[in-house]
């Protein structure tokens, strides 16, 4: 089965500070991707990486920065933690060839900014 | 990709099967169907997808009709942790980039009673 971990399920964290969030795959995926849900707004994609050191933003990337210096790891960073980054993160991977491509989703990281 | 609807719940009893219906009547001959499903406060699980035939996995059957227009997702002997918002995303096989990223609707709430 396809795992991926990522680092807290939960999070608290105060205005200003530097916040790293960090994702873990084990299926040598190439895709690896970041999303935040909240209610009433669905999934929403931060960031894309699809091979190591390669990035592309996503819908709304301001505020957010990650790090693929490995294919299994990929970070997102909050490099100055505001209220409203208050939200359930989830991150997710899958392969790069072959179709369809289904995407592996990690068991979230709820992050609370006070 | 192509729009879907969900009614926005439905119930079972515990050890019947759940059939959850999904209309996109405008899905495109290329896009698949797919399904997720999301367990309360926990990341998005992959359940199932298809174009065009009947598919059938260890957690449930997919239904699509000739058309293509609708599609129903069969959870045989459902349990109460089938509990869950479940998810039906028509898209493309083939997609690069941040476009690879999954959008989801407000899904289906199904509540699995004793």
């Amino acid at each position: 089965d396809v795992k991926v971990t990522q680092s807290s399920r939960y999070l608290v964290k105060r205005t200003g500070e530097k916040v790293f969030l960090e994702c873990v795959q084990d299926m040598d995926h190439e895709n690896m991707f970041w999303y935040r849900q909240d209610p009433g707004l669905g999934l929403r994609l931060i960031y894309f990486s699809y091979d190591v050191k390669m990035k592309e933003k996503g819908d709304i990337p301001e505020g957010y920065s990650v790090s693929r210096e490995k294919k299994e790891r990929f970070s997102l960073i909050l490099e100055s933690a505001s209220t409203n980054q208050t939200s359930m993160y989830l991150c997710a991977s899958s392969l790069v060839s072959g179709s369809p491509r289904e995407q592996f989703f990690g068991p979230g990281t709820r992050l609370t900014v006070l | 990709d192509a729009k879907t609807t969900q009614p926005p719940s439905m119930d079972c009893a515990e050890g019947r099967a759940a059939n959850l219906p999904c209309n996109h009547s405008t899905i495109s001959g290329n896009e698949y169907v797919y399904w997720y499903r999301q367990i309360h406060s926990q990341g998005p699980q992959y359940i199932i997808h298809g174009l065009k035939n009947n598919e059938t996995n260890e957690m449930a059957s997919l239904i699509i009709t000739e058309d293509r227009k609708s599609s129903t997702l069969i959870l045989p002997h459902a349990t109460l942790r089938d509990t869950a918002v479940y998810y039906c995303i028509v898209r493309a096989p083939s997609f690069t980039g941040a476009n690879s990223k999954l959008t989801f609707g407000k899904g289906i709430t199904l509540s699995v009673r004793p």
